[in-house]
């Protein structure tokens, strides 16, 4: 039974550029969050989608963005990259748009992407 | 301002010892925490979670405390194994956020044997 995938799985950008992650939740899963992980600190959210709807948003630039597919796959974008933008970024699903907290989040591996 | 603090950057605990990992948090609006265990170049894996309507939750070597007069939570590893070893985030949520998880910045728990 496949998790949470996530691709590419390293990626490494030149400043400005653009970049798009790509994520498919688990089978049943309707909700998917964004978090980017920076060395040395914990995950921190970025989007949530539930049902290809904005569910939440972070303390992230409009330089971020996302989307869900009616398939619940979704893809987050990061425009005119800057060297800050290295980070893990992981996401994670769940079958509503709270999870069933009981259960927890399922996060994928992660894309680390290098911005140089 | 951070709204969960894992004051331990780091813990070493022998083997089948016990290893207590803690966390407060400042947000009196989180309703429900979760611990969970990462790996190096790997996703958090969940571990336990506890509702603010209770206590204490265990599931198996795993007890998770809350004292939320304290607004504090510890996770309980006994007896401690060595693939315990991982980074340990403590992560809360409230419910008017939906689903925006607050973690903190993890304890790295070595277990020697």
């Amino acid at each position: 039974d496949a998790g949470v995938t996530q691709s590419p799985t390293h990626l490494i950008k030149t400043r400005g550029q653009h970049v798009t992650l790509r994520c498919s939740p688990i089978s049943g899963h309707k909700s998917v969050s964004w978090y980017q992980q920076v060395l040395g600190q914990g995950p921190q959210f970025i989007f949530q989608y539930y049902e290809k709807e904005e569910r939440g948003r972070g303390n992230f630039p409009d330089r971020f963005s996302a989307r869900q597919f009616p398939n619940y796959s979704s893809e987050l974008n990061v425009n005119a990259l800057l060297l800050g933008d290295s980070a893990l970024y992981l996401c994670a699903s769940s079958e509503t748009s709270r999870g069933l907290l009981r259960d927890g989040y399922t996060f994928g591996s992660g894309t680390r992407l290098t911005v140089v | 301002d951070q709204q969960v603090k894992q004051n331990s950057p780091s813990l070493s605990v022998q083997e089948g010892r016990i290893s207590i990992l803690n966390c407060d948090y400042t947000n009196s609006m989180f309703d429900y925490f979760l611990w969970y265990k990462k790996y190096p170049a790997e996703g958090p894996t969940f571990l336990i979670s506890i509702s603010s309507i209770k206590d204490k939750n265990e599931d198996g070597r795993f007890t998770v405390f809350l004292n939320k007069s304290a607004k504090h939570l510890s996770l309980h590893i006994v007896p401690s194994q060595p693939g315990d070893s991982a980074v340990y985030f403590c992560a809360a949520s409230a419910r008017r956020s939906q689903g925006n998880l607050i973690f903190g910045k993890g304890t790295k728990l070595s277990v020697k044997p």
